[in-house]
């Protein structure tokens, strides 16, 4: 069982809808989750965080955390073509001080 | 501030052949990694290094070797490069190490710009 788990996509969305990525993990330990966007040929960069049970809600992203069953979702309201990037899940690993990388969901945004 | 700084941005390298990827940041962080990205995949962590004077392996370690100079510099090398190591190298850096020592968002990763290595 890989250590983090994402549709790779594409997730093709209308300009405006809701766009809904979806991360499972297997470390039950795992304290703190990061979301990262990733455009082709850029760095990661850092989008959303979460760290307790529930929403966490940031402009138009979403973070959802239900540790019970190690799932954590990123909801995108009112997408628009420049989300259109690759998503990356990331829980930290607090028993070895590392970030693992899930391989990342591909969005697409059509205008 | 330039926060993580990697060097080269871009090198061919032919088979057998050896090199250094270099790593800074100035960001006073403990923590250290190197990941790679092939198309189409999520980063994959090389090493790491949770502190100065520590190093550990990854998820895809062999072929590479580490060494963490001080707090600001955290160097990959390659000593006999092959094919399957073209791909994109990021390094990155965090300031906490456990969740336990200090805010959750102590956590967070800044990378570098990247460094594409091609071995042909």
């Amino acid at each position: 069982q890989k250590e983090v788990e994402q549709n790779s996509g594409p997730l093709s969305v209308p300009e405006g809808a809701i766009a809904s990525l979806n991360c499972t993990y297997s470390d039950r330990g795992s304290q703190s989750f990061f979301w990262y966007r990733q455009y082709s040929g850029k760095s990661p960069e850092l989008i959303m965080s979460i760290y307790s049970n529930g929403d966490k809600e940031d402009g138009r992203f979403t973070a959802q955390l239900n540790k019970a069953s190690q799932y954590v979702s990123l909801l995108i309201r009112d997408s628009q073509p420049s989300d259109s990037a690759t998503y990356l899940c990331a829980p930290w690993m607090d028993s070895s001080y590392k970030l693992i990388f899930g391989s990342g969901t591909r969005l697409l945004v059509r205008p | 501030n330039a926060g993580v700084t990697q060097t080269p941005k871009f090198q061919v390298l032919k088979t057998g052949q050896s090199m250094t990827l270099q790593c800074a940041q100035d960001m006073n962080h403990n923590s250290m990694y190197w990941y790679r990205q092939d198309p189409g995949m999520g980063l994959r962590l090389i090493y790491y290094s949770a502190s100065e004077g520590t190093t550990d392996k990854g998820e895809v370690p062999n072929g590479y070797n580490v060494s963490r100079l001080n707090k600001r510099e955290f160097s990959l090398r390659l000593e006999s490069a092959a094919p399957s190591q073209t791909s994109v190298y990021f390094c990155a850096s965090n300031l906490q190490m456990s969740w336990g020592q200090g805010l959750p968002t102590g956590n967070t990763i800044y990378f570098g710009e990247g460094s594409w290595l091609t071995v042909v």
